[in-house]
């Protein structure tokens, strides 16, 4: 049972260029998230979604956009990327059912942009 | 005002001691509530889940106060391996958000 799979696990841009964040889970849940950790700080939520072909802005959307074309994919695309986006990003999926909202993971990924 | 609200620390404890870490969150309508453990540089993991009456996993103990929104974690004979960073995490249920603390720093000295 994979869970949510996150890659690449680390990755360099350099300022403007582009890059996808690809987030795949295989337990049917229907929201997924995207995160980013900066050092020091908690989590802060870019976008979400709450299910296939529906997305929704989090705190920190600026920079970035999403697609949810299946249940089972999640990716986040940075367009021109900036210093400022340099982060830990991890993506987690959800199944909302009373008493049992649990946030599962994925291992993240390391970006960098110089 | 942030939404959950943690101690950072450091707490730094030796090993066989007990610690406890607090947390409040500012929206009444939070319904469930988490503890995570993140190790460093790695993923949040779920350490338990809080419920109304407290609940107990081995040497961790969580209680909630819905009337004062307050959140309790007690770590009873520290393990070097809980060496980590415990997240408080409250869902609100509409829109199932997640809000998460800052995350309180423990290291367990030998």
């Amino acid at each position: 049972n994979a869970g949510v799979t996150q890659t690449p696990k680390f990755r360099i841009l350099k300022i403007g260029q582009s890059m996808t964040l690809q987030c795949t889970q295989d337990m049917n849940h229907n929201y997924m998230y995207w995160y980013r950790q900066d050092p020091g700080m908690g989590l802060k939520l870019i976008y979400y979604s709450v299910g296939a072909g529906i997305t929704d802005k989090g705190e920190v959307p600026n920079g970035y956009n999403v697609s949810r074309s299946t249940t089972e994919d999640f990716p986040l695309r940075l367009e021109l990327a900036a210093p400022s986006q340099t982060s830990v990003y991890f993506c987690a999926s959800s199944y909302l059912r009373t008493g049992d909202e649990k946030l599962f993971f994925g291992s993240g990924t390391q970006l960098s942009v110089l | 005002r942030k939404e959950v609200e943690q101690d950072p620390g450091p707490f730094n404890v030796p090993e066989g001691a007990t610690v406890a870490f607090n947390c409040t969150y500012s929206n009444s309508a939070s319904q469930s509530f988490f503890w995570y453990r993140q190790d460093c540089r790695k993923e949040p993991k779920l350490l338990m889940s809080v419920y109304s009456s407290g609940n107990e996993d081995g040497r961790f103990t969580a209680q909630l106060n819905r009337a004062s929104q307050y959140i309790s974690l007690l770590i009873r004979d520290s393990k070097l391996s809980d060496s980590a960073t415990y997240l408080c995490v409250v869902n609100v249920r509409t829109g199932n958000q997640f809000y998460f603390g800052t995350g309180t720093s423990l290291t367990v000295i030998p």
